[in-house]
């Protein structure tokens, strides 16, 4: 089967940095995205991540290892409005979104 | 505004009932999804539809059906309501090439007694 696994619940403060893993096993891969989601809204497009690597975009980056079925978001300089949950999901073989259950992050001060 | 919306933003409803949630995007999309958000649990796709004209099923289809007349309207209709479709509704829509994004409606709120 398919499988989207990342962590329930984390924690971080205020100004410091977190990296938020998800680790996936999916039929085929073309690609793998991570949404951010604020309680009681929409997911919103964070990032994408078809090829191996690094993406940076501001505050948050994003990392991809197709060999090892492993992606994680890194928020940096943290503030309280990024607290919310974060889905990570990946396109299948089929070019659906198979979606991980999301990690919810709290932001202390 | 470009967007998504959904109507109604939130529905009590008795079980057996019939209902059909609105969704209608104003970006040209090609593509339409409906998923169903639960706690605990991912996003799971319902129907969808990649072109004005077709429609498919995904990972959870039974008890709903859909319809895309034109390329703006995917509603979503539940024949008879269940306990068990009682969920946070999201529609979405993408353009549909190979590397796009999918841009989410506001979501819908189904309570089924």
């Amino acid at each position: 089967g398919q499988n989207i696994d990342q962590p329930t619940e984390m924690t971080a403060t205020e100004g410091a940095i977190v990296q938020i893993n998800c680790t996936y096993q999916t039929s085929g891969f073309n690609g793998l995205f991570w949404y951010q989601q604020h309680a009681g809204e929409a997911p919103t497009f964070l990032s994408y991540n078809v090829l191996d690597g690094l993406e940076e975009k501001g505050r948050f980056s994003s990392f991809l290892s197709r060999s090892k079925g492993y992606s994680y978001l890194l928020l940096k300089e943290l503030q309280m409005k990024d607290s919310a949950s974060y889905l990570c999901a990946v396109r299948d073989s089929n070019y659906q979104l198979i979606w991980g259950a999301g990690t919810k992050l709290i932001i202390k001060p | 505004i470009a967007g998504i919306t959904q109507a109604p933003t939130s529905q009590i409803l008795a079980a057996g009932r019939r209902m059909t949630l609105r969704c209608t995007q104003d970006m040209r999309h090609n593509a339409m999804y409906w998923y169903r958000q639960d706690l605990g649990l991912g996003l799971r796709l319902i129907h969808y539809s990649n072109t004005a004209g077709t429609t498919g099923k995904g990972e959870v289809p039974d008890g709903y059906s859909v319809s895309r007349a034109n390329t703006d309207d995917f509603p979503l209709t539940l024949a008879s309501a269940v306990p068990s479709q009682t969920s946070v509704y999201f529609c979405a829509s993408s353009s549909g090439l190979e590397t796009d994004t999918q841009y989410f409606g506001p979501g819908t709120r189904l309570t089924v007694l």
